[in-house]
């Protein structure tokens, strides 16, 4: 079965880092592009990051670019969000998504890990 | 910035009856290379992360009822529900890529209710 499984999240203070990773299991995560989207409490869902299966193209939504940064390692079947200089704005539930089917839509979904940014 | 908009924000629909979602965006979703539109809809339940419905704009996921099916092109899309189940009560998503500059946005949702 395919799974996704993200951990890293908690509490920050503004300006403080956090990692946040996601394992992959029951597909050959090598040959997947794959995302963050995040939720903030009681709002939508907003699209992070997107990183392509060979790491050659990496996208960011405006709000955190310069402060963030998506990598993997296909050989730990690994996903991972180096989130720098938190704000507030950041606190939010963060979901890894797998690319589907013709790219750029999400069609396995983790089932996220809390990060909290506050003094 | 690309905007999607979705209407309406919420939604209320008797049992068995027709439930249409629709999301508009800013700039166009088709993809002239493929001739695909890149948006797709998703379904979030309380508690649960987001589950892929439609992509393509009108190509249902794998597993996902046939009572779900979407519609549109360019930069207006819908979402159609044919019959509403009980199940079905959710937040609907629509979520479009677009290539230049590279980015991917969702739509602010849709609460669907029974009525």
């Amino acid at each position: 079965e395919v799974h996704l499984v993200e951990s890293g999240g908690g509490l920050a203070q503004p300006g403080g880092s956090l990692r946040l990773s996601c394992v992959a299991s029951g597909f050959t995560f090598s040959r997947y592009s794959m995302n963050w989207v995040r939720q903030a409490p009681g709002k939508g869902l907003e699209w992070v990051s997107h990183i392509t299966h060979t790491t050659a193209t990496i996208y960011y939504t405006d709000s955190v670019k310069g402060r963030f940064t998506i990598s993997r390692d296909n050989a730990k079947n690994s996903l991972y969000l180096q989130m720098n200089s938190l704000r507030a704005e950041d606190t939010a539930v963060y979901y890894c998504a797998r690319d589907g089917q013709g790219g750029y839509n999400m069609d396995v979904w983790g089932k996220g890990t809390t990060v909290t940014v506050s003094s | 910035d690309i905007v999607v908009t979705q209407s309406p924000d919420s939604l209320a629909v008797s049992l068995g009856e027709r439930a249409t979602i629709n999301c508009k965006s800013s700039q166009s979703a088709f993809d002239s290379s493929d001739k695909k539109n890149n948006l797709a809809w998703y379904q979030q339940k309380p508690g649960q992360p987001p589950k892929l419905l439609i992509y393509w704009a009108s190509t249902r996921q794998s597993g996902v009822p046939d009572r779900f099916s979407g519609s549109g092109s360019g930069t207006d899309f819908t979402l159609t529900i044919s019959s509403l189940q009980a199940e079905d009560v959710a937040v609907y998503y629509c979520q479009q890529f677009y290539s230049s500059p590279p980015s991917i946005t969702f739509g602010q949702g849709t609460r669907l209710e029974i009525k």
